[in-house]
């Protein structure tokens, strides 16, 4: 079993649509969560951090649940821009400051 | 201020040749990594150095080398290389210690073909 798992999509939605990704983890110790966005071709970059009491960012709301291991990410109001994969990120408990990368979920946005 | 950067960006080798990629970064951090990333399975961690003069192994080090060179540079040898190391390969820094100890950022990545 992975480590960090996410369905890889793609997810294909028209632009002003709600769309939400999930993801699971194996380590029930892990302590920080994370979502990275990564462009086509490009490199991986902070999108938000996840804390227990969820947390929004503009557009974007992330929620944790420790007790079924799963963080997701909600994204209301989609625009173009939003096209790019969205990588699910944890650290777990004794790893330091190393990280755990999902193998991420695609999204297209379409007009 | 580059963040971080990578050089080459693409490269073609043939099996059994050597090379290195090198990385540098220019935001004072302290800890550096390479990760490659393949289709499907997303960015797994081949080596990290946590600080200046230490490197550990990450979860798919084999047929890898890494030097520290300075708290700027941290480059990744392929001594032989195999056809199986055709990857995308992203060199990334953090810091050590506070909040942002998790904030890792990237360089642009180097497209490596090994025929």
């Amino acid at each position: 079993r992975k480590e960090v798992e996410q369905d890889p999509g793609p997810f294909n939605v028209p632009e002003g649509a709600t769309v939400a990704f999930n993801c699971t983890y194996s380590n029930s110790a892990s302590q920080s969560f994370f979502w990275y966005r990564q462009d086509c071709r490009k490199e991986p970059k902070l999108l938000m951090s996840v804390y227990s009491s969820g947390n929004e960012d503009g557009r974007f709301t992330a929620q944790l649940n420790r007790a079924s291991q799963y963080i997701s990410l909600l994204i209301r109001d989609s625009k173009l821009s939003d096209s790019a994969t969205y990588l699910c990120v944890v650290n777990p408990s004794n790893a330091g400051n190393m990280l755990t990368f999902g193998g991420g979920t695609r999204l297209m946005v379409k007009p | 201020n580059a963040g971080v950067t990578q050089t080459p960006k693409f490269q073609v080798l043939k099996t059994g040749q050597s090379m290195t990629l090198q990385c540098a970064q220019d935001m004072n951090h302290n800890s550096m990594y390479w990760y490659r990333q393949d289709p499907g399975m997303g960015l797994r961690l081949i080596y990290y150095s946590a600080s200046e003069g230490t490197t550990d192994k990450g979860e798919v080090p084999n047929g890898y080398n890494v030097s520290r060179l300075n708290k700027r540079e941290f480059s990744l040898r392929l001594e032989s290389a195999a056809p199986s190391q055709t990857s995308v390969y992203f060199c990334a820094s953090s810091d050590l210690w506070g909040q942002r100890r998790y904030e890792q950022y990237f360089g642009p990545g180097t497209r490596l073909t090994v025929t």
